[in-house]
């Protein structure tokens, strides 16, 4: 199965609200990186946390990590329509070169 | 900014035709990565390179194969199109080695073979 899967897969809510994604993962990492992309489009990264780091800020986004659970979350604050987009967080491999191991994402619709 | 750019945004093939996927990136960058995407199974690697001339398989490279005779160029060939190689097709590349940076992605070509 995917090393990353997102939860949930698709989530809509309005503007002005938050939205959470929630990612898992299996196996030990060097660092996990969420992406955005809007639809048919290429994806564009947003952030990345190392496994040594518990939370990361940029923007309206915040990312935690927690490599216990093997689990990280991304919040976006403070949404906006354009907003709209499908969210992946793809995890480092450890032994193979950095490799990333997409998840099969978050579709989140922000409702004006 | 990085830009990574590929050669069609829409393309459609028929089966069996030889199809090359060509994709461009301008910031020196070691690394070069092809995707597929697909509906329920997101992004599947399907080869990479970590430098001119290297070549390394990802998780499905059947019926597929690279070139990368320049660092700035890495081209995905379809040797003989199928219908189940209908796909979005991601470029990536990215300038670290082995920490696993982040990835710059191409807008995407999206194949249809009948």
């Amino acid at each position: 199965s995917q090393q990353g899967e997102e939860d949930p897969q698709a989530l809509s809510i309005q503007e002005g609200e938050n939205a959470t994604m929630n990612c898992s993962y299996k196996t030990s990492i060097n660092n996990l990186q969420w992406y955005r992309q809007n639809s048919g489009r290429g994806l564009v990264h947003l952030i990345l946390i190392r496994s040594n780091e518990r939370e990361k800020h940029s923007g309206r986004l915040r990312v935690t990590l927690d490599t216990s659970k093997k689990s990280s979350s991304l919040l976006i604050t403070a949404s906006r329509a354009a907003d709209t987009a499908s969210y992946f967080c793809a995890t480092a491999r450890y032994n193979q070169g950095g490799k990333l191991i997409f998840g099969q994402g978050t579709e989140l619709s922000v409702k004006p | 900014d990085v830009k990574v750019t590929q050669s069609s945004r829409y393309l459609v093939k028929r089966t069996g035709e030889k199809v090359f996927l060509e994709c461009v990136q301008d910031m020196d960058h070691e690394n070069m990565f092809w995707y597929r995407q697909d509906p329920g199974l997101g992004l599947r690697l399907i080869y990479f390179s970590y430098d001119v001339k290297m070549k390394e398989k990802g998780d499905i490279p059947e019926g597929y194969s690279v070139s990368r005779e320049k660092k700035e160029r890495f081209s995905l060939i379809l040797e003989s199109a199928s219908t189940n190689q209908t796909s979005m097709y991601l470029c990536a590349s990215r300038e670290q080695g082995l920490a696993g940076g982040l990835e710059y992605f191409g807008p995407g070509t999206r194949l249809t073979v009948t």
